[in-house]
């Protein structure tokens, strides 16, 4: 199983909302990532995590929350977002291993707007 | 972290060989070089990976000249299935953190 699910694949929400965004591997990989991506934009990198354990905040804004319950399971909780949070929210997953780097599985994204 | 620099897009015909070049003039002595794949509303799709020389698979070919400031994706005889966006990287093996570049937005035509 070579697959990384994204839930939900559309959310709507409005400003004052509490959504949370799920991601979901069964390939054994220990590091798993958030990026977001604005339409005709290269994906950009928000939070990494590896061995469950936050590795990698790239100064992204407190409304984002990110969480790792397990090795599968990779959450994005939001909270009190702006309209130009609107984009697509891509999953990814890789293995670990110190001095190289693995290729990363991406799911589909979530695709969020926010009104 | 080294960046990356590609064209913002090309055109090809079916049956084509296309060749996109990324430059990467600072790249470390521990960075690898990764292509990835993305259609419209899709997450990225790993094409191939190399350090120097050439790697090939059964998709694509990854030239890269000893001095590694510059690589080559060659894709043999593209199909329509083959417009995408394709993303050159170098990796920062430290934590897995890879910096997406601009991306070379591929069209091809019948």
């Amino acid at each position: 199983d070579t697959e990384v699910t994204q839930t939900p694949k559309h959310l709507v929400m409005g400003m004052t909302n509490k959504k949370s965004l799920k991601c979901e591997q069964h390939m054994g990989h220990r590091a798993m990532y958030w990026y977001k991506q604005k339409a005709k934009k290269p994906p950009e990198l928000m939070f990494v995590y590896s061995y469950e354990k936050l590795s990698i905040n790239e100064s992204v804004p407190s409304r984002f929350s990110p969480e790792c319950p397990n090795s599968s399971l990779l959450n994005l909780h939001l909270h009190a977002l702006q309209p130009e949070d609107s984009a697509l929210y891509l999953c990814a997953s890789s293995q670990v291993v110190s001095g190289t780097v693995y290729e990363q599985y991406f799911g589909p994204g979530t695709r969020l707007t926010v009104t | 972290l080294a960046k990356t620099t590609q064209p913002i897009s090309m055109d090809s015909y079916e049956g084509q060989e296309v060749n996109i070049t990324c430059s990467h003039n600072n790249i470390a002595t521990n960075d690898y070089i990764t292509w990835y794949q993305q259609f419209p509303s899709q997450g990225p799709r790993f094409i191939i990976q190399g350090y120097k020389t050439k790697v090939t698979n059964e998709v694509a070919s990854l030239f890269i000249p000893a001095d590694r400031k510059s690589s080559t994706l060659s894709l043999p005889r593209v199909s329509l299935s083959d417009t995408a966006v394709y993303y050159c990287l170098v990796g920062d093996p430290n934590g897995g953190k890879l910096i997406f570049g601009q991306g070379t937005e591929l069209s091809v035509k019948p």
